[in-house]
């Protein structure tokens, strides 16, 4: 079975604090995303990475970083959060790009006070 | 701009009745969609795929239905039962936008008693 995990299920930040969601998958996917989900817009795609050490800009990248620099980890940074970074962030992983499901992860609550 | 949408934000049934989620896209050029299921403070789960050169999938319990020329998805639950109340998602993948999934706003099945 495909297993994506994430650092915390649970944080709180206060603003202008520098955050960090990490995420692990052990399935030695190709790809991994980043996605916020908010009530009433459903799942939005923030970043991805198709390989170690790349990255490409989603739907909503601004006020986001990501890195990768092993295959199996790909972390989300908020350099200064803001309130209206509140939300479930869920990363996703699959084997390619080509047609091929994404698995989540169980997501991270994050309140931004 | 395109989207995936769906038509009824919550569905109400009866444990026992057969349940069905619809979904409606606009990018004719999609080929692949998937079913999500996501439960209560966890992150999507796949439930089913179908390919655009098919019109029918089975699962177990589940069936997903593509009509290509209305651009519709539908996802059926036979027998549904108190473990299928979630939030479910559907999502489509064309390969002209990149490795991504475009996903809708999600319908929220209730499962009565």
């Amino acid at each position: 079975d495909v297993k994506v995990t994430q650092s915390s299920r649970y944080l709180v930040k206060r603003t202008g604090e520098k955050v960090f969601l990490e995420c692990v998958q052990d399935m030695d996917h190709e790809n991994m995303f980043w996605y916020r989900q908010d009530p009433g817009l459903g799942l939005r795609l923030i970043y991805f990475s198709y390989d170690v050490k790349m990255k490409e800009k989603g739907d909503i990248p601004e006020g986001y970083s990501v890195s990768r620099e092993k295959k199996e980890r790909f972390s989300l940074i908020l350099e200064s959060a803001s309130t209206n970074q509140t939300s479930m962030y869920l990363c996703a992983s699959s084997l390619t790009g080509n047609q091929d499901t994404q698995y989540f992860g169980p997501g991270t609550r994050l309140t931004v006070l | 701009g395109e989207s995936v949408g769906l038509h009824l934000p919550t569905l109400s049934v009866q444990e026992g009745d057969n349940s069905i989620i619809n979904c409606a896209y606009s990018n004719s050029a999609s080929d692949y969609f998937i079913w999500y299921k996501q439960e209560s403070g966890k992150g999507p789960q796949f439930i089913i795929d179908i390919r655009s050169n098919m019109d029918k999938r089975q699962g177990q319990r589940v069936t997903v239905l593509l009509n290509k020329t209305v651009k519709h998805l539908s996802l059926q639950i036979a027998a549904t039962q108190p473990g299928d109340s979630a939030v479910y998602f559907c999502a489509e993948f064309n390969n002209n936008a990149g490795n991504m999934l475009t996903f809708g706003g999600g319908t929220r099945l209730m499962v009565k008693p």
